[in-house]
């Protein structure tokens, strides 16, 4: 079964919009995508679930397009305290009921 | 603060030592995971429960041991362990039943030193 990939790392600057993908080729048909949030030394933080289109929520907004094979987590307008790891999470292709697997991480650094 | 806890918050055992670690939530949640999490590394799957019953193992080695006493408490036994398996241990709770997956609640872990 294919990995859940994203970009290793990513950078901004406070106020800007940053735009995290998450790409899921195998994602089975009853699979939902979430989004999490990790700082160092504790568990990650839920930020946003979505099935197709879009899905916004007051600190988040999470695109997925028609084929479901990827999604992009968009996060408005950052600060400092958003420099974190966002993880994407999905099934593992297989369908089977919560057998969640994590994507890859992406290092997000926020810059004043 | 998380509405999952887990003790102790740092262990460090020897590798003849036997420990366990716990978890516990009251969110009525029926699923019920545990998360293995080394440095720089995305969290892997170990076990998941589902209404108190073992429903995935994920090929982890038997010197790891879950138990569901209830549907609020999950523990991790640990037996023999190795040093490669000092990590961060995640403990994760879900609605559980079919999908939509519901979101999963993590605790803050216990940070494992094995030596």
């Amino acid at each position: 079964l294919a990995k859940t990939t994203q970009p290793i790392s990513m950078d901004s600057y406070e106020g800007q919009e940053v735009n995290i993908t998450c790409s899921h080729n195998n994602i089975a048909t009853n699979d939902y995508i979430t989004w999490y949030q990790q700082f160092p030394s504790q568990g990650p933080r839920f930020i946003i679930q979505g099935y197709k289109t879009k899905v916004t929520n007051e600190v988040a907004s999470l695109f997925i397009p028609a084929d479901r094979k990827s999604s992009t987590l968009s996060l408005p307008r950052v600060s400092l305290s958003d420099t974190a790891v966002y993880y994407c999470l999905v099934g593992d292709g297989s369908g089977a009921t919560n057998k969640l697997i994590f994507g890859t991480g992406t290092l997000l650094a926020v810059q004043p | 603060d998380t509405e999952v806890t887990q003790t102790p918050k740092h262990l460090v055992m020897g590798m003849t030592n036997k420990k366990s670690l716990k978890c516990e939530q009251h969110m009525g949640h029926r699923a019920m995971y545990w998360y293995k999490q080394k440095a720089k590394k995305p969290p892997e799957l170990m076990f998941v429960y589902s209404y108190e019953k073992l429903s995935i193992n994920e090929s982890v080695p038997s010197r790891f041991s879950p138990e569901c006493p209830n549907s609020s408490l999950l523990n991790l036994h640990l037996h023999a362990l190795q040093p490669e398996d000092s990590a961060l241990y995640l403990c994760a709770s879900s609605q559980g039943g079919p999908p939509p997956n519901s979101p999963l609640h993590f605790g803050n872990g216990t940070r494992l030193t094995v030596t």
